[in-house]
């Protein structure tokens, strides 16, 4: 099946800092997502980007979806960015579940 | 809130025993996945609903089975339970090939 890999696999932050997570995906894709898991485990939609870039808040995605990547900048990061970030991804074709990468661990400190 | 509705939040039980699982999706998406978080495995795609119809099968062990009801709801079974089965297990909807909402999961305890 499609390969979804995230780097860094951990990071640690000062708060008000700002960081870049990276996606690299082995086929084409049509749906590419990026979550948050919290503390307590929930799984937190922040985009819905299978090209393009959008932008909420602090947070914004951009994927270019012909060089198989997609990006998470968080910017001016604070302690409840804490948690670990994933990448998912549908492929083109064949099975339409999300593939998920092994996720960027954040830890942002006061 | 995603929408998406999962009980139990958190199940202990001992090896060999069956529980099960429901979800409610989304209003209005006819599609529903589940899949399981383990700490060895990472979040892992077991099996999905489209409409009452099982679609498609992932990594499911035989000992686990899932059905969904007209009105939507599924329940994910898990029968002669394992330590290994403890795990996260996750309930997501969408439209179709679309947005994926997940549920607030439910932490499976095996003793």
């Amino acid at each position: 099946g499609i390969q979804v890999e995230q780097s860094p696999p951990d990071l640690i932050l000062q708060e008000g800092a700002n960081s870049t997570l990276r996606c690299n995906f082995s086929d084409s894709v049509n749906n590419l997502q990026w979550f948050h898991q919290n503390p307590w485990g929930q799984l937190i939609n922040l985009f819905y980007i299978p090209s393009g870039t959008k932008q909420n808040g602090r947070l914004s995605a951009t994927t270019v979806a012909t060089e198989r990547y997609s990006l998470l900048y968080i910017s001016s990061s604070q302690t409840t960015d804490s948690g670990v970030y994933f990448c998912a991804v549908t492929p083109g074709t064949g099975a339409n579940n999300l593939f998920f990468g092994t996720g960027t661990r954040l830890t942002v400190i006061p | 809130d995603s929408g998406v509705t999962q009980t139990p939040k958190h199940l202990i039980t001992a090896t060999g025993q069956r529980v099960t699982l429901r979800c409610s999706p989304r209003s209005g998406d006819l599609s529903v996945y589940w899949y399981q978080q383990s700490l060895d495995q990472g979040l892992q795609f077991l099996i999905q609903y489209y409409n009452g119809e099982e679609r498609a099968k992932g990594n499911i062990l035989e000992r686990f089975s899932a059905q969904q009801f007209p009105d939507l709801h599924s329940e994910l079974n898990l029968s002669s339970l394992e330590l290994g089965d403890s795990a996260l297990y996750f309930c997501a909807s969408s439209v179709d090939q679309a947005e994926a909402f997940f549920g607030q999961g439910t932490r499976l305890t095996v003793v």
